[in-house]
């Protein structure tokens, strides 16, 4: 357990549907991250909070919709997704974002299969 | 733009051997982190070890340590005394330097797997 938490762990989903994914870190830090997470590709950024504020929008599609009511929490608001978007989605916390305060913890992800 | 090579999509080694990811990066930073995390089957990513540039020292966490040569741009981590539960991919990461938005950089993987 590294104190950052994901649910749901699996999720199915049609195109037309809206879900979203939650996460939660119980480590004091002040930025959350979310990673796509996909076969033989390399971790891909999404998005990055610090202090409740986003500060990156890796040209992520809108059908993406993060959102950080405090620094504890971070949502991935999901609608109208296409199959490709199927991966495993990740979460990261860390206390900042330079220097030694940068070291990034990972949840265990949410298995997303767009049907 | 930085870029992180895994040169080594799979790699399989005996229990109680050592064994050695590769890992080189591109970039033209003089201060910068680096990282080996790793990801064992349907679990959790962890971090293994953590690198500064400006320090010449090479890393160590008990059996895992890295062999950092800058000028190579180099990052490898060794594995001694290999157990069963270093099944796992192994990512490497770099990140740049202060006053970026955190944005680590990962390596494709490598899939290493310790036979009994």
């Amino acid at each position: 357990e590294t104190g950052v938490t994901q649910t749901p762990r699996h999720l199915v989903m049609g195109m037309t549907n809206k879900k979203s994914l939650k996460c939660e870190q119980h480590l004091g830090h002040n930025a959350m991250y979310w990673y796509k997470q996909s076969a033989k590709k390399p971790l891909e950024l999404m998005f990055v909070y610090n202090f409740k504020e986003q500060t990156e929008n890796n040209s992520v599609p809108s059908r993406f919709s993060p959102e950080c009511p405090n620094s504890s929490h971070l949502f991935l608001h999901l609608h109208t997704l296409q199959p490709e978007d199927s991966a495993l989605y990740l979460c990261a916390s860390s206390q900042g974002t330079s220097g030694s305060t940068d070291t990034q913890y990972f949840g265990p992800g949410t298995r997303l299969t767009v049907l | 733009a930085q870029t992180v090579t895994q040169s080594q999509p799979e790699m399989s080694v005996q229990e109680a051997e050592t064994v050695t990811l590769s890992c080189t990066y591109d970039t033209s930073e003089n201060n910068y982190y680096l990282f080996w995390y790793k990801q064992p089957p349907s679990r959790q990513m962890i971090l293994v070890i953590r690198q500064e540039a400006y320090k010449q020292q090479n890393a160590t966490e008990n059996r895992f340590s890295v062999n950092f040569q800058k000028a190579a741009k180099s990052f490898s981590l060794k594995i001694s005394d290999s157990q069963l539960g270093d099944t796992a991919m192994y990512f490497c990461a770099f990140k740049p330097p202060g006053g970026s938005q955190g944005n680590l950089i990962f390596g494709k993987g490598t899939k290493l797997s310790v036979k009994p």
